[in-house]
């Protein structure tokens, strides 16, 4: 079935630092990428849309300079946590959207210090 | 706008016992409906869908049916099990492909021996 692999599953970073979180689509193609945080025991809170080869729709109040994302290609889609601060600590899960279906990536917990 | 509503957590039970999560939901159109599953430090899973009016998405004895009347799409299950024990979202897609999902605030199933 349709895999997505997210990596890394869990990083520590400075507070200062940026962090690149990556999707890969491993046996398809996704034209659509979402991108969600989710806080301690609360449900998934949508930051962004990313469509291939185009800039990336944002949610209201996300700030798009600070959670930078690229989906370059059909098979990988970032996002990038810049100048991170410990409130950014979270977990981030990209979803592809693909025929009506979506598959979900393994998440990654970032922590900033 | 879209919305999903759970019922209020979390949700204990003995091994073997009936399950019902409830679930209901405001949307345009005619969207699509989703229970998704998380299991600690990990990403969702689908665990059943259903398309339209009266379908009924089934999968590891889980069940939901698409009720448009009530606007409805509660999970069941006749007998739990310890493994079972997770936390659990419903969630809509608008009518488009790779429509963004919009996700209830999910609730957590203990399951015990």
């Amino acid at each position: 079935g349709a895999v997505v692999s997210q990596h890394p599953s869990r990083v520590i970073c400075k507070s200062g630092t940026s962090v690149k979180i990556e999707c890969r689509s491993l046996d398809f193609q996704a034209t659509t990428m979402f991108w969600y945080r989710q806080f301690p025991k609360q449900s998934l809170m949508l930051m962004a849309t990313s469509n291939e080869g185009s800039k990336a729709t944002y949610e209201q109040g996300v700030e798009k300079d600070k959670f930078l994302i690229n989906h370059a290609s059909l098979t990988l889609s970032t996002l990038t946590v810049t100048s991170a601060h410990p409130e950014d600590s979270s977990f981030y899960i990209c979803s592809a959207g693909r025929n009506y279906g979506y598959t979900f990536g393994s998440g990654t917990r970032l922590t900033v210090v | 706008g879209d919305s999903v509503t759970q019922m209020e957590g979390p949700v204990t039970l003995s091994e073997e016992a009936f399950l019902t999560i409830n679930c209901t939901y405001t949307a345009t159109g005619y969207p699509s409906l989703f229970w998704y599953v998380q299991y600690p430090g990990e990403g969702l899973q689908l665990l059943l869908k259903a398309t339209k009016a009266d379908d009924k998405g089934s999968n590891k004895g889980f069940e939901a049916t698409y009720r448009k009347e009530t606007t409805s799409f509660h999970l069941e299950k006749g007998s739990v099990q310890v493994s079972d024990s997770a936390v659990y979202f419903c969630a809509l897609s608008g009518t488009g492909a790779n429509s963004k999902l919009t996700f209830g605030k999910g609730i957590t199933l203990s399951v015990r021996p």
